[in-house]
This record gives C-alpha cells, structure tokens and sequence, in this order.
C-alpha cells in the first residue's frame, strides 16, 4: 500500500513534442505529490508538486495532472527540450509523516 | 553557498572495511534524511531524522548507523561493508512545518562502491 507506481521506465520524445510520465498510489492518506527532476551525476531537485484538492497545476512547460478518484497523477512536460533529458520521479507522501515514497523513475530522452 | 552538502563524493573500499558519509545542510530545516540510490536509481529511505530524533529506519541491517550530533548534521556510518552497499547515497532535508512546502533538497551524493 506504500508503493507509487510509475510508468514507463524510459521514454524517448522529439524535440518540441509531449512527453507524459504517468503514476498510481494505493494510500489515500497520501496528501503531498511532488515530481523530482534529477540529471546524470546529481542528486534529485524538486520540479513541481500538487496537493489532491486541485485537479492539476501548471508551472511553465510542466503539469502536473491529479486524478484522486482514480489515484493516479501524471507529469506533463509540453514542447519537450533536450535540456529535459533526465530522470524523473514522481512520490507520495502524508504531511507530518516523515517519509517521502518515490516511483521508480522514468529516464526521458529529448531527441534534437 | 551548498544547500545540503556530503562528503566524501566517491568512496571505494574493500569488503569487511568501515566507512562514514557526512552530511550538513545550512537551510535551517529541521528534518533530514538518508537515500540510498541502486544502479537501477530506484530511490529508497532509509532513516529520516527530525531534530536530531531518528523517527523513520526503513529496515536497514544494523551495519548502517546514523548519527545526527545536531540539526545541520547527519552522518552514516557503515560497518562491515559488502558488495551490495553499493550504490549512490543521498542525504537530503527539509523543513516539515504545516506551513512549508516540505520540499526536499537533496545533497550531491556519495558514490560507495565496494570491491
């Protein structure tokens, strides 16, 4: 019940394209969603988050999509850019609870 | 100025041998965590500490011990190194107040590879 689910494991998309990086929780105590960004050789950098009482958020290029009924978010970054190449991850966790889950992680490359 | 920062970078050692990380955040937060990072870089917790109080050990084999001598500092020490300790360790923190954001800064890791 712990564990956040995260597909697919890489993702390869053209420059200026879509890339969607999609995920599922089983705790409905979960009330903190981020997604972290992390390049090769550093460690992992927040790149944007949402709390279940809004259905989606939007920071630049990223959004994020949050379905509570159906437990699952997903990470939408539009007109993909090679700079975007890297691991992304999303996570879940309980305010107060001390403890952050976190997907597997989706390795996306941006094809120039 | 490094947000959260960890030494050593890289660390090789043979089997048997003991080994510490060190970490120190200058955020001012009050909760810090450890990481530990596979070759497959699935992320798992493995301690989380709130004002120097270990509150989260995810199962980690007593080999692995934390110490956090204050709120800035949070140290891993491992005895009795084996091969499948290796991997990238990240500490990071965070400020865990209903009010924060609880936002988690992550250090550059350390790459432990035993031999």
């Amino acid at each position: 019940q712990q564990q956040v689910k995260q597909s697919p494991q890489s993702l390869i998309v053209q420059k200026g394209g879509i890339s969607i990086i999609n995920c599922a929780y089983e705790n409905t105590a979960f009330d903190y969603f981020p997604w972290y960004q992390q390049f090769p050789g550093k460690g992992p950098a927040l790149l944007i988050a949402i709390r279940p009482d809004v259905s989606e958020k939007k920071e630049g290029r990223f959004t994020i999509s949050f379905n509570k009924s159906a437990k699952q978010f997903s990470l939408h970054i539009m007109d993909s850019q090679p700079g975007d190449s890297a691991t992304y991850f999303c996570a879940a966790s309980v305010t107060g609870g001390f403890k952050t889950i976190f997907g597997a992680g989706t390795r996306l490359f941006v094809k120039a | 100025d490094t947000a959260v920062s960890q030494t050593p970078k890289y660390l090789v050692t043979q089997m048997g041998n003991d080994k510490s990380i060190k970490c120190e955040q200058n955020l001012g937060h009050d909760t810090m965590y450890w990481y530990k990072q596979d070759s497959k870089k699935f992320l798992k917790i493995m301690f989380s500490y709130n004002n120097k109080e270990l509150i989260i050990n995810e199962t980690v084999p007593n080999r692995f011990s934390p110490k956090s001598p204050d709120k800035a500092h949070l140290n891993l020490h491992i005895n009795s190194l084996e091969l499948g300790d290796s991997a990238v360790y990240f500490c990071a923190s965070s400020q865990d107040l209903p009010t924060a954001s609880y936002e988690q800064y992550f250090g550059p890791g350390t790459r432990l590879t035993v031999t």
